[in-house]
């Protein structure tokens, strides 16, 4: 069965304390891997598109990397506003065009 | 560049009546799609049309869901008959090819 499972499920942080959220995922046949960021009351964001292992995309403090089994969202010297929920989600060649999601990492950065 | 649209962001209807969920796609994408987060749970994908077309509903429920793209106007889901467990975050994407989808702000669904 395909499945994508996100940890840690929360992660406190001190503004400026680096960390890596992992998304693993089992499935018969990866498309991409997409990497969207949920603030509270509002649609999910989208941040990156990883296609093969080894490809690694940056934006701002942000870094996604993708390997044959999972994806990395690292998170550089973070700020109070980089606070919210970072959804790991996939395309799975035999599921069509419907993104499987991950349940989430819930991310709290204290100044 | 507007982004993908829906209304009413909050709708609140009574057990047995009917909730019309709209969403206007970017500009330029022709691929829509609906996903339900139900509280404390992950987003989870429920139809996926083109214009006038149903491409893959295998994530809806059997009755009382049902969802349009016409040649005209916004996409719609349509609840009937709704319950309380159909309360939840509604959420439309779009895409223009087969990859990133775009999601829009979302429409809070409360059945009281």
């Amino acid at each position: 069965e395909d499945q994508v499972t996100q940890s840690p499920e929360a992660l406190r942080l001190q503004e400026g304390e680096s960390s890596s959220l992992n998304c693993s995922y089992t499935v018969s046949g990866l498309r991409g891997l997409f990497w969207y960021r949920q603030d509270p009351g509002k649609g999910p964001e989208f941040l990156f598109t990883l296609y093969s292992a080894g490809e690694e995309k940056e934006k701002e403090r942000l870094k996604a990397t993708l390997t044959k089994k999972e994806s990395f969202l690292h998170i550089t010297a973070p700020k109070p506003e980089d606070s919210a929920t970072y959804l790991c989600a996939v395309l799975i060649k035999a599921a069509g065009n419907k993104l499987t999601f991950g349940g989430g990492t819930r991310v709290l950065v204290k100044p | 560049n507007a982004g993908v649209m829906q209304n009413p962001r909050h709708l609140v209807r009574r057990r047995g009546q009917e909730a019309r969920l709209r969403c206007s796609p970017m500009k330029g994408h022709s691929h829509v799609y609906w996903y339900r987060q139900l509280p404390e749970e992950g987003l989870k994908f429920m139809v996926y049309l083109q214009k006038e077309n149903i491409i893959d509903e295998s994530g809806m429920p059997k009755e009382r869901f049902s969802a349009e793209f016409p040649k005209e106007g916004p996409s719609i889901l349509r609840i009937q008959q709704v319950v309380r467990g159909d309360s939840a975050a509604y959420f439309c994407a779009s895409s223009q090819n087969h990859y990133e989808q775009y999601f829009g702000p979302g429409t809070r669904l409360t059945v009281t």
